[in-house]
C-alpha cells in the first residue's frame, strides 16, 4: 500500500529547481508531503486533499491529479536548508478496511550544494 | 506547548526480551500511529488508532502488540517474535485524514 516515489535522489546547486513525484495504485482521500533531516522527526510541509482544497508552506508548492492518484512536490530556488529526504503520505479515499492508514513512500533524497 | 513525545530516544536491550516504547500526545488528537524506518524503506506502518480502545494492524504488525486505553497515550511493544527488532521507530497523531500529522522525536531501539 506504499505510495511510489521518484526520484530516488536528486543532487542541486543552490538555486536550481527539483520536482519529486508520488503515485498510488489507489484512489486517494489526501496525499501529505513532509521533509526528515538525519536522525530527526519528519516535518510537515504540505497538505493536498480532494476536490482542491491544499494547505502548507509558503515557498514549497505541490499538485495532486486525483483521477491519476499522482501528486508531485515542486522546489524553486532550492537553499541549502533544503537538504533532506522528503516523503509522500496518503490516506486512500477507500471507506473499508484502510480508512484511516497514512502510509508512507520509500522517500527522496535531496543534496543541495552552494 | 502542545506536542507528541517518545521516549527514550535511545533504548537496548537483549535478544528475546519484550520492550515498551512511549507515545504521548496533548495535542487532543484521535489518531495515533507507529511507523518503523529502515534505511532505504522509508516508513512502514506498524499499528494505527482512530479512537480509544480501538486499533488496527499495519502492513508489518507481526512482532507487535499496541494498547490505546487513554487519548494520550499509545504504547508499542516490541515482543521477542519480532525477527528484526533494531530500527528507528516514530510515533504519530493527527485530528484525521483532512489534517496533517505530527510526529514524536522517535526512539532508536538497538537489540544485542
Amino acid at each position: 500500500q506504499q505510495p511510489v516515489q521518484s526520484p530516488q535522489a536528486v543532487i542541486l546547486r543552490e538555486g536550481e529547481d527539483a520536482v519529486i513525484n508520488c503515485s498510488s495504485s489507489k484512489a486517494l482521500y489526501s496525499v501529505h508531503w513532509y521533509r526528515q533531516k538525519h536522525g530527526e522527526a519528519p516535518v510537515f510541509l504540505m497538505i493536498l486533499l480532494k476536490g482542491g482544497e491544499q494547505k502548507g508552506h509558503e515557498k514549497i508548492s505541490a499538485s495532486f491529479n486525483e483521477k491519476k492518484q499522482q501528486s508531485s512536490l515542486y522546489l524553486t530556488a532550492s537553499q541549502l536548508s533544503y537538504s533532506g529526504t522528503y516523503f509522500c503520505g496518503t490516506h486512500l479515499a477507500d471507506r473499508g478496511s484502510t480508512l484511516g492508514r497514512l502510509y508512507f513512500g520509500r522517500g527522496t533524497q535531496l543534496t543541495v550544494w552552494p | 506547548d502542545g506536542g507528541i513525545t517518545q521516549s527514550p530516544k535511545y533504548l537496548f536491550r537483549k535478544e528475546g526480551q519484550n520492550v515498551t516504547l512511549s507515545c504521548e500526545q496533548n495535542l487532543n488528537h484521535d489518531a495515533m500511529y507507529w511507523y518503523r524506518q529502515d534505511p532505504g524503506q522509508g516508513l512502514r506502518l506498524i499499528y494505527y488508532s482512530q479512537i480509544v480502545n480501538d486499533f488496527q494492524k499495519g502492513d508489518i504488525a507481526e512482532g507487535y502488540s499496541v494498547s490505546r486505553e487513554k487519548k494520550e497515550s499509545f504504547p508499542l511493544t516490541v515482543t521477542s517474535a519480532q525477527k528484526n527488532p533494531t530500527a528507528f521507530y516514530l510515533c504519530a497523531s493527527s485530528m484525521g485524514v483532512r489534517t496533517e500529522a505530527f510526529f514524536g522525536q522517535g526512539t532508536r531501539l538497538t537489540v544485542v
